[in-house]
């Protein structure tokens, strides 16, 4: 599946850091984008939710979407080591709200 | 209290056997999804119902049958299991009509 595109890193930063995280997509049909956090052996939790193109934020983390490059990012601010953990970017599109596609994740790892 | 939860949260068994995973959700969501990550953590979804309705079938081996009792639970029953089915399954839910789906703990499958 190629329909969404994530670099899975791993990506290192010390803390304090801007993390900046991406994903491409080729399905002009995505309206919605989402980010999800994934600790280690756990399930992937919500964290950013955005429709259509523009920017949203969130205390440390604010998502942009760009659909007519077709580019999503994530950035997260004053990173922090409970920051660690795998994102995963996810679309859908408007008609099959549920079924979101996702990329295969980013690795961060913030050291303090 | 646990919003979305699975049982077992591990599973390993042999191939050829039949098993079960159950999923609840007491959010009041009346969409719930079976989702697939393989060992390079990429999330893949399976089946979606929505009021116990089966709305979304992916290309998954006809040995893989959801079941909906209500549309609190959503369960899975893996026949005749091979090798490849090792991976971790997450069970998700979301309101009819939104892309936020949550996720539970996940169930990792361990074939051998």
């Amino acid at each position: 599946q190629k329909e969404v595109e994530q670099d899975p890193g791993p990506l290192s930063v010390p803390e304090g850091a801007i993390v900046s995280l991406n994903c491409t997509y080729s399905n002009s049909a995505f309206q919605y984008f989402m980010w999800y956090r994934q600790y280690s052996r756990k399930g992937p939790e919500l964290l950013m939710y955005t429709y259509s193109s523009g920017n949203k934020e969130d205390g440390r983390f604010t998502a942009q979407v760009d659909k007519s490059s077709k580019y999503i990012s994530l950035f997260i601010r004053d990173s922090q080591p409970s920051d660690s953990a795998t994102y995963l970017c996810a679309m859908s599109e408007g008609s099959t709200l549920g079924r979101l596609y996702f990329g295969r994740g980013t690795q961060l790892t913030v050291w303090p | 209290d646990t919003a979305v939860s699975q049982t077992p949260k591990y599973l390993v068994t042999q191939m050829g056997n039949d098993k079960s995973i159950k999923c609840e959700q007491n959010l009041g969501h009346d969409t719930m999804y079976w989702y697939k990550q393989d060992s390079k953590k990429f999330l893949k979804i399976m089946f979606s119902y929505n009021n116990k309705e089966l709305i979304i079938n992916e290309t998954v081996p006809n040995r893989f049958s959801p079941k909906s009792p209500d549309k609190a639970h959503l369960n899975l029953h893996i026949n005749s299991l091979e090798l490849g089915d090792s991976a971790v399954y997450f069970c998700a839910s979301s309101l009819q009509g939104s892309a936020e789906a949550f996720f539970g703990q996940g169930t990792r499958l361990t074939v051998v």
